[in-house]
Parts: C-alpha cells; sequence; structure tokens
C-alpha cells in the first residue's frame, strides 16, 4: 500500500519568513495530493491540493509543488503570520472513480515566532 | 457545508468494555472513514466504507470493526477495548467526485 513520510516533524519560523514542509510518496500511482491543516483542538480542514497532471499549483500565501519523477510535493507558506501555527498533513490517494483512499503523513507541528 | 458529527467529544471507558464510536454525515457521501490520531503518528486508517454494508480494512484494524447500515452513518466498534486504544478518533467522508475529506470534530477516547 502507499507510504507517506513527513519532514520535518516541528519547524519554527519567525513571522514574515518562509515554511516549506516536504512529502514524499511510495505508490507511482497515487495522483491526488491534498495538504490538511489543523488548527489546536479543531478537525482537520483541506488547505490546497495538487494532481498529478500539474506541477505547481498557489493560493495566495500558500503553494503546492509536485515532483512525480522522484515522488514527493512539498508545501510552501511565504509570509508567514501567527494564525499559520497549526499542525500540517500532507496525504496521497489514487483517485479511482469511487474507491479513493486517503494516505496521511504523520504530520508537521508550525509555530510562527512573533 | 458538508457536517460531520460524532457522537462524543471525550469518553472514558474501562478496560475490557465494548465501546460504539458513532459517525453521521448529511451529504450522501458513499465514502466513509475512521482514522485515529496519536502524537507522531499522524492520521492512520483504521477502516473505510464505500456504501452501506461495505467495509474495507485500512492499515491498523486489529481490535476493531466497523458498521455501516445506513449511508449517512458510519461506527467504529471496540469489541475489548485495551488501554492502547487511548487515543483521538476522527472520522471522515469524502464525495468521490471532489476527493476532499471532510472531518468529524474527533472523539479523545480514554481507557482505564
Amino acid at each position: 500500500g502507499e507510504n507517506v513520510e513527513q519532514h520535518p516533524s516541528t519547524l519554527s519560523v519567525q513571522e514574515g519568513d518562509s515554511a516549506v514542509i516536504k512529502c514524499t510518496y511510495s505508490d507511482s500511482a497515487s495522483n491526488y495530493f491534498p495538504w490538511y491543516k489543523q488548527e489546536l483542538g479543531k478537525r482537520p480542514q483541506l488547505i490546497i491540493d495538487i494532481r498529478s497532471n500539474v506541477g505547481e499549483k498557489k493560493d495566495q500565501r500558500i503553494a503546492v509543488t509536485l515532483n512525480k519523477t522522484a515522488k514527493h510535493f512539498s508545501l510552501h507558506i511565504t509570509e508567514t503570520q501567527p494564525e499559520d501555527s497549526a499542525v500540517y498533513f500532507c496525504a496521497a490517494s489514487m483517485t479511482n472513480f469511487g474507491n479513493e483512499k486517503l494516505t496521511f503523513g504523520t504530520g508537521t507541528r508550525l509555530t510562527i515566532i512573533p | 457545508d458538508v457536517k460531520v458529527t460524532q457522537s462524543s467529544r471525550y469518553l472514558v471507558k474501562r478496560t475490557g468494555e465494548k465501546v460504539f464510536l458513532e459517525c453521521v454525515q448529511d451529504m450522501d457521501h458513499e465514502n466513509m472513514f475512521w482514522y485515529r490520531q496519536d502524537p507522531g503518528l499522524g492520521l492512520r486508517l483504521i477502516y473505510f466504507s464505500y456504501d452501506v454494508k461495505m467495509k474495507e480494512k485500512g492499515d491498523i484494524p486489529e481490535g476493531y470493526s466497523v458498521s455501516r447500515e445506513k449511508k449517512e452513518r458510519f461506527s467504529l466498534i471496540l469489541e475489548s477495548a485495551s488501554t492502547n486504544q487511548t487515543s483521538m478518533y476522527l472520522c471522515a467522508s469524502i464525495s468521490p467526485d471532489v476527493t476532499e475529506a471532510f472531518f468529524g470534530q474527533g472523539t479523545r477516547l480514554t481507557v482505564v
């Protein structure tokens, strides 16, 4: 089955700096790669995703890049703000018309230092 | 808005008890999942279901079973609770055409 590794497990950055979280996956058939953000005491929520036919996707201060050959994808957060502090999870899935199964990484706790 | 609701936010059970965790979604999603969240281990898939009365084992099914008698409800059952099942349990539903997972608020289970 799919295996997703995520690094680093913790990350502290100064407010205004950039943060990068990296994930690798094992199953070359995976074609959908979402990122979830979990704030303290809350449920995980989707913040951005990318499909295997795209190399990069941006949404304001957040971007995700995908390298299919190397089987890794990364989350980039620019101009970090205190509200970016949370646990971030990457995931991989092979969408198969109803048989989606999301395999998650182990999470990164991001702390933004004011 | 999709709503996924778990029946309890906090539960304390004794070792050996049979425990039921309930999850209900209101968006007619076919796919429902139970994850377990532990620090440093991320979200690990216990069981999932693609349709009523269907179930598939995830990565860590031992000690658990599930029930899906109606499309909107997916139950996780701990047949005989043990202390190593103390954890946060998250239910999720996923729409096949959207693929986004919508999570419940989580149930923090403590087995004593």
